[in-house]
């Protein structure tokens, strides 16, 4: 399958400093790439949807200005937690996806970055 | 009604045993319908995909789809302690743009 890289894969911080957290789609291109929360022992938790070349679309809830994402190009998408606090520490999840036929639609996860916020 | 549903588990089975997951989904017009497992503390990994009625087998794996009744299960054979994660049901919506729905997950744990 489709390999999806994350960088870093942990990192910790000093509360109200700001950490960017780098998506790669290593071996195809990433029409759409999506950003998850998940906090322990609960699901999944969409945050954010990136089309390249285009401004985010946030789920409910979820503070764009707190939470920057920037999908530059077709293999490459940023996410930025402003001034984090402790309540951000999470494991932060991307994907993405090649296309929306139903041999591109398939949706491939890199491997997380867990983020503790001091 | 949620979109993708899956009993929260967890659901315990021997080893060696057949382990039967389910979901249902109120998109009567998904097309895609993926299975994910996830171990504690790693990502999703894709397992198995399906598109059609009927079932797929990929070594223990298979998966079985029923669009009528909007219903797709995936069946664990001969199943291994490696086998214990959470089991994420997960549906695409139609356009690139739309994101896929995930369904909230089932925890199997296999007892030796």
């Amino acid at each position: 399958g489709a390999v999806v890289s994350q960088h870093p894969s942990r990192v910790i911080c000093k509360s109200g400093t700001s950490v960017k957290i780098e998506c790669r789609s290593l071996d195809f291109q990433a029409t759409t790439m999506f950003w998850y929360r998940q906090f322990p022992k609960q699901s999944l938790m969409l945050m954010a949807t990136s089309n390249e070349g285009s401004k985010a679309t946030y789920e409910q809830g979820v503070e764009k200005d707190k939470f920057l994402i920037n999908h530059a190009s077709l293999t490459l998408s940023t996410l930025t937690v402003t001034s984090a606090h402790p309540e951000d520490s999470s494991f932060y999840i991307c994907s993405a996806r090649e296309g929306f036929t139903e041999a591109t639609d398939t949706q491939y996860f890199g491997p997380g970055t867990r983020l503790t916020v001091l | 009604q949620k979109e993708v549903e899956q009993n929260s588990g967890p659901l315990s089975v021997p080893e060696g045993a057949i382990a039967s997951l389910n979901c249902t989904y109120s998109d009567r017009g998904s097309q895609s319908f993926f299975w994910y497992r996830q171990y504690s503390g790693k990502s999703p990994e894709l397992i198995m995909s399906i598109y059609s009625n009927g079932d797929k087998e990929d070594g223990r794996f298979t998966a079985q789809l029923n669009k009528a009744s909007q219903y797709v299960s995936l069946l664990i054979r001969d199943s291994q302690p490696s086998d214990s994660a959470t089991y994420l049901c997960a549906v695409p919506g139609y356009s690139s743009a739309s994101k896929i729905i995930f369904g909230s997950g089932t925890r199997l744990s296999i007892r030796p």
